[in-house]
């Protein structure tokens, strides 16, 4: 069975761009969760989408934004890229709210 | 406020070494706490979910238990392939369902 996958793997983006994050979750599993993790930090929760719908966001500014398209996959959108947005971005998905989640292996984002 | 703490920051066995990570947390409304494996530049790996005080589940080598206060890794016996960073995950529905994550315990050990 084939697990959570992100695309792309790494990536390279200037200050200022915008950038469009893409997780296919497993299959049968309805929420997608983002989350970021900077270099030598914890993971810091960024939203969680569960049926199309966002449910939850953390406490990120709205430049951060995603959504949930009918077949569960999900996008994970950051407008006007700074810096410190230099991180590895996680997608993670589960068959309902409470329970495990499981990750892809992350997306790295660079700017510079 | 809800908080996870991970102790020690980082541990460093030699092989065959016993030894036990903690997972010390302040929520209120448990649902469940979650131990994963994360290898440098991955994804977490999932490793047990505990639900309630009491409950252990093992895996080859691991051993995770729980307490209403705390959580134990326990690692018997460790190979240089079980050095990881160990993160700790609670989730709690109070005030909104999240899931909040420790910082980790960086795992080394020595052949």
């Amino acid at each position: 069975e084939a697990g959570v996958t992100q695309s792309p793997t790494h990536l390279i983006k200037t200050r200022g761009q915008q950038v469009t994050l893409r997780c296919s979750p497993i299959s049968g599993h309805t929420s997608v969760y983002w989350y970021q993790q900077a270099l030598g930090l914890g993971l810091q929760f960024l939203l969680w989408y569960d049926e199309g719908e966002e449910r939850n966001r953390g406490n990120f500014p709205p430049r951060f934004s995603g959504r949930q398209f009918p077949n569960y996959s999900s996008e994970l959108n950051v407008n006007a890229l700074e810096l410190e947005d230099s991180a590895l971005y996680l997608c993670a998905s589960s068959p309902g709210s409470y329970t495990e989640a499981f990750f892809g292996q992350g997306t790295r984002l660079t700017v510079v | 406020e809800d908080q996870v703490t991970q102790s020690p920051e980082a541990l460093r066995l030699q092989e065959g070494e016993s030894s036990s990570l903690n997972c010390s947390y302040t929520v209120s409304g448990l649902r469940g706490l979650f131990w994963y494996r994360q290898d440098p530049g991955k994804g977490p790996e999932f490793l047990f979910t505990l639900y309630s005080a009491g409950e252990e589940k093992e895996k080859e080598r691991l051993k995770a238990t729980l307490t209403k206060k705390e959580s134990f890794l326990h690692i018997t016996a460790p190979k240089p392939e079980d050095s990881a960073t160990y993160l700790c995950a609670v989730q709690t529905n109070t005030g909104g369902f999240k899931t909040i994550f420790g910082a980790g315990t960086r795992l080394f050990v020595k052949a």
